[in-house]
Protein backbone atom coordinates (compact mmCIF):
# COMPACT_ATOMS: atom_id res chain seq x y z
CA UNK A 1 0.00 0.00 0.00
CA UNK A 2 0.75 3.45 -0.39
CA UNK A 3 2.52 5.60 2.41
CA UNK A 4 3.94 8.97 2.75
CA UNK A 5 6.73 9.66 5.77
CA UNK A 6 7.36 13.10 7.32
CA UNK A 7 10.07 12.89 9.65
CA UNK A 8 9.58 16.16 11.67
CA UNK A 9 6.55 16.71 13.30
CA UNK A 10 7.08 19.65 14.69
CA UNK A 11 10.12 22.30 13.53
CA UNK A 12 10.67 25.52 15.44
CA UNK A 13 13.15 28.42 13.63
CA UNK A 14 13.83 31.71 14.05
CA UNK A 15 12.78 34.24 11.28
CA UNK A 16 15.21 34.55 8.04
CA UNK A 17 16.63 30.53 8.77
CA UNK A 18 16.17 28.02 5.72
CA UNK A 19 13.75 25.25 6.07
CA UNK A 20 14.09 21.70 4.85
CA UNK A 21 11.02 19.12 5.42
CA UNK A 22 11.63 16.19 4.50
CA UNK A 23 9.05 13.97 2.70
CA UNK A 24 9.14 10.16 1.61
CA UNK A 25 6.75 7.92 -0.25
CA UNK A 26 6.65 4.38 -0.75
CA UNK A 27 5.25 3.30 -4.09
CA UNK A 28 6.88 1.80 -7.23
CA UNK A 29 4.50 3.20 -9.88
CA UNK A 30 4.54 6.86 -11.45
CA UNK A 31 2.60 8.83 -8.85
CA UNK A 32 2.58 12.66 -8.43
CA UNK A 33 3.73 14.71 -5.48
CA UNK A 34 2.20 17.69 -4.05
CA UNK A 35 2.80 19.56 -0.71
CA UNK A 36 -0.51 21.54 1.28
CA UNK A 37 -0.44 23.74 3.88
CA UNK A 38 -2.79 25.01 6.53
CA UNK A 39 -1.99 28.01 7.78
CA UNK A 40 -3.88 28.28 11.48
CA UNK A 41 -7.59 28.80 10.96
CA UNK A 42 -7.58 28.40 7.54
CA UNK A 43 -8.30 25.87 5.15
CA UNK A 44 -5.60 22.99 3.57
CA UNK A 45 -4.54 24.59 0.35
CA UNK A 46 -2.11 23.84 -2.64
CA UNK A 47 1.56 24.72 -2.18
CA UNK A 48 3.04 23.02 -5.00
CA UNK A 49 2.75 20.30 -6.94
CA UNK A 50 5.10 17.64 -9.31
CA UNK A 51 3.69 15.87 -11.86
CA UNK A 52 6.55 16.10 -14.49
CA UNK A 53 8.95 17.88 -16.29
CA UNK A 54 11.62 19.52 -14.16
CA UNK A 55 12.45 17.86 -10.61
CA UNK A 56 12.79 21.26 -8.99
CA UNK A 57 9.36 22.89 -9.03
CA UNK A 58 8.31 26.33 -7.28
CA UNK A 59 5.47 27.34 -5.84
CA UNK A 60 3.91 29.93 -3.87
CA UNK A 61 5.24 32.05 -1.25
CA UNK A 62 9.22 31.46 -2.68
CA UNK A 63 8.95 27.82 -1.18
CA UNK A 64 10.39 25.22 -4.02
CA UNK A 65 10.31 20.90 -3.80
CA UNK A 66 12.75 18.85 -5.19
CA UNK A 67 12.03 15.31 -6.26
CA UNK A 68 14.50 12.88 -6.25
CA UNK A 69 13.02 9.77 -7.88
CA UNK A 70 15.96 7.21 -6.33
CA UNK A 71 15.62 8.80 -3.17
CA UNK A 72 10.93 8.50 -3.40
CA UNK A 73 11.43 11.65 -1.69
CA UNK A 74 10.27 15.16 -2.26
CA UNK A 75 11.50 17.62 0.29
CA UNK A 76 9.96 21.03 0.60
CA UNK A 77 12.32 24.05 1.33
CA UNK A 78 12.63 27.50 1.70
CA UNK A 79 15.54 29.46 1.85
CA UNK A 80 14.57 32.16 4.77
CA UNK A 81 11.64 31.45 6.16
CA UNK A 82 9.08 34.40 7.70
CA UNK A 83 7.18 34.41 10.54
CA UNK A 84 3.99 34.30 8.26
CA UNK A 85 5.16 30.82 7.21
CA UNK A 86 4.29 29.35 10.65
CA UNK A 87 1.56 26.31 10.20
CA UNK A 88 1.15 22.65 9.20
CA UNK A 89 2.63 21.84 6.26
CA UNK A 90 1.28 18.21 4.78
CA UNK A 91 3.10 16.53 1.72
CA UNK A 92 0.53 13.99 -0.70
CA UNK A 93 0.85 11.55 -2.88
CA UNK A 94 -1.59 10.39 -5.96
CA UNK A 95 -0.70 7.29 -8.21
CA UNK A 96 -1.19 7.75 -11.85
CA UNK A 97 -2.67 4.34 -12.03
CA UNK A 98 -5.28 4.87 -9.11
CA UNK A 99 -8.50 5.95 -10.78
CA UNK A 100 -10.05 8.01 -7.89
CA UNK A 101 -6.51 10.06 -7.85
CA UNK A 102 -7.58 9.96 -4.21
CA UNK A 103 -4.23 11.96 -2.06
CA UNK A 104 -2.32 9.56 0.50
CA UNK A 105 -0.73 12.32 2.98
CA UNK A 106 1.88 12.03 5.41
CA UNK A 107 1.25 12.92 9.03
CA UNK A 108 2.51 16.73 8.64
CA UNK A 109 4.99 19.07 10.03
CA UNK A 110 4.22 21.69 12.77
CA UNK A 111 6.32 24.22 11.68
CA UNK A 112 6.91 27.36 14.19
CA UNK A 113 8.85 30.61 13.10
CA UNK A 114 9.73 32.93 15.71
CA UNK A 115 10.52 36.67 15.26
CA UNK B 1 -14.99 33.21 -6.34
CA UNK B 2 -16.62 30.49 -3.80
CA UNK B 3 -14.47 28.05 -2.44
CA UNK B 4 -15.66 24.66 -0.91
CA UNK B 5 -18.27 24.92 1.86
CA UNK B 6 -19.13 22.63 4.19
CA UNK B 7 -21.44 22.23 7.15
CA UNK B 8 -21.77 22.58 9.76
CA UNK B 9 -18.86 23.76 11.02
CA UNK B 10 -19.29 21.87 14.59
CA UNK B 11 -21.14 18.60 15.38
CA UNK B 12 -21.16 17.24 19.08
CA UNK B 13 -23.21 13.93 18.84
CA UNK B 14 -24.05 11.50 21.21
CA UNK B 15 -22.63 7.59 21.13
CA UNK B 16 -25.29 5.96 18.74
CA UNK B 17 -26.57 8.83 16.86
CA UNK B 18 -26.93 9.84 13.68
CA UNK B 19 -25.26 12.34 11.64
CA UNK B 20 -25.25 13.68 8.52
CA UNK B 21 -22.06 16.33 6.78
CA UNK B 22 -22.75 18.40 4.26
CA UNK B 23 -20.52 19.99 1.57
CA UNK B 24 -20.57 22.21 -1.23
CA UNK B 25 -18.22 21.64 -3.78
CA UNK B 26 -16.66 24.73 -6.12
CA UNK B 27 -19.10 24.94 -9.05
CA UNK B 28 -18.11 23.29 -11.66
CA UNK B 29 -16.26 20.64 -10.32
CA UNK B 30 -16.76 17.45 -11.28
CA UNK B 31 -14.81 15.42 -9.05
CA UNK B 32 -14.99 15.54 -4.92
CA UNK B 33 -13.87 13.66 -2.13
CA UNK B 34 -13.80 13.38 1.37
CA UNK B 35 -11.16 12.89 4.02
CA UNK B 36 -11.15 11.99 7.32
CA UNK B 37 -8.50 13.63 9.84
CA UNK B 38 -7.90 12.60 13.34
CA UNK B 39 -6.54 14.55 16.00
CA UNK B 40 -2.25 14.99 14.68
CA UNK B 41 -2.51 12.97 11.66
CA UNK B 42 -2.89 13.69 7.97
CA UNK B 43 -6.36 13.40 6.33
CA UNK B 44 -7.06 9.91 5.18
CA UNK B 45 -9.23 9.05 2.29
CA UNK B 46 -12.83 8.22 2.44
CA UNK B 47 -14.37 8.17 -0.59
CA UNK B 48 -14.71 9.84 -4.45
CA UNK B 49 -17.53 10.66 -6.59
CA UNK B 50 -17.40 11.69 -10.15
CA UNK B 51 -20.59 13.84 -11.16
CA UNK B 52 -22.81 11.85 -8.81
CA UNK B 53 -20.96 8.49 -9.47
CA UNK B 54 -19.13 6.70 -6.11
CA UNK B 55 -16.44 5.42 -8.00
CA UNK B 56 -14.23 4.57 -5.08
CA UNK B 57 -15.58 3.88 -1.79
CA UNK B 58 -12.12 1.93 -0.01
CA UNK B 59 -11.60 4.10 2.54
CA UNK B 60 -15.18 3.74 4.24
CA UNK B 61 -14.20 2.26 7.90
CA UNK B 62 -17.30 0.31 7.87
CA UNK B 63 -20.78 0.09 6.69
CA UNK B 64 -21.92 2.85 9.03
CA UNK B 65 -20.69 5.51 6.97
CA UNK B 66 -22.22 6.42 3.58
CA UNK B 67 -21.81 8.95 1.41
CA UNK B 68 -24.52 10.27 -1.60
CA UNK B 69 -23.91 12.70 -4.49
CA UNK B 70 -27.53 12.10 -6.28
CA UNK B 71 -27.40 15.28 -8.62
CA UNK B 72 -23.10 15.55 -8.55
CA UNK B 73 -22.99 18.45 -7.14
CA UNK B 74 -23.64 19.01 -3.21
CA UNK B 75 -22.83 15.76 -0.92
CA UNK B 76 -23.35 14.18 2.08
CA UNK B 77 -21.90 12.48 4.39
CA UNK B 78 -23.78 10.06 7.13
CA UNK B 79 -22.45 8.38 9.37
CA UNK B 80 -24.95 5.82 11.43
CA UNK B 81 -24.94 4.75 14.90
CA UNK B 82 -21.83 7.27 15.66
CA UNK B 83 -18.89 5.61 17.73
CA UNK B 84 -15.94 7.68 19.88
CA UNK B 85 -13.68 6.52 16.82
CA UNK B 86 -15.49 8.46 15.08
CA UNK B 87 -14.34 11.91 16.34
CA UNK B 88 -12.60 13.31 13.95
CA UNK B 89 -12.58 16.42 11.28
CA UNK B 90 -14.22 15.28 8.22
CA UNK B 91 -13.00 17.35 4.98
CA UNK B 92 -14.33 17.66 1.39
CA UNK B 93 -12.35 18.73 -1.15
CA UNK B 94 -13.28 19.20 -5.23
CA UNK B 95 -11.71 19.41 -8.31
CA UNK B 96 -12.52 20.04 -12.11
CA UNK B 97 -11.68 16.82 -13.31
CA UNK B 98 -13.07 17.24 -16.52
CA UNK B 99 -10.43 15.03 -17.98
CA UNK B 100 -9.65 12.76 -15.15
CA UNK B 101 -5.85 13.97 -14.77
CA UNK B 102 -4.17 12.96 -11.54
CA UNK B 103 -2.75 16.43 -11.49
CA UNK B 104 -5.52 18.38 -10.90
CA UNK B 105 -5.56 20.39 -7.73
CA UNK B 106 -7.93 19.31 -5.03
CA UNK B 107 -9.51 22.43 -3.06
CA UNK B 108 -10.62 21.64 0.69
CA UNK B 109 -13.47 22.99 2.87
CA UNK B 110 -13.13 23.98 5.96
CA UNK B 111 -13.88 20.50 7.50
CA UNK B 112 -16.97 19.56 10.04
CA UNK B 113 -15.17 18.69 13.42
CA UNK B 114 -17.26 15.91 14.65
CA UNK B 115 -16.87 15.11 18.29
CA UNK B 116 -18.94 12.32 19.48
CA UNK B 117 -19.56 11.65 23.35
Amino acid sequence: AQSVSQHNHHVILSEAASLELGCNYSYGGTVNLFWYVQYPGQHLQLLLKYFSGDPLVKGIKGFEAEFIKSKFSFNLRKPSVQWSDTAEYFCAVNALRDSSYKLIFGSGTRLLVRP
Amino acid sequence: GAGVSQSPRYKVAKRGQDVALRCDPISGHVSLFWYQQALGQGPEFLTYFQNEAQLDKSGLPSDRFFAERPEGSVSTLKIQRTQQEDSAVYLCASSLGTSGTPEDTQYFGPGTRLTVL
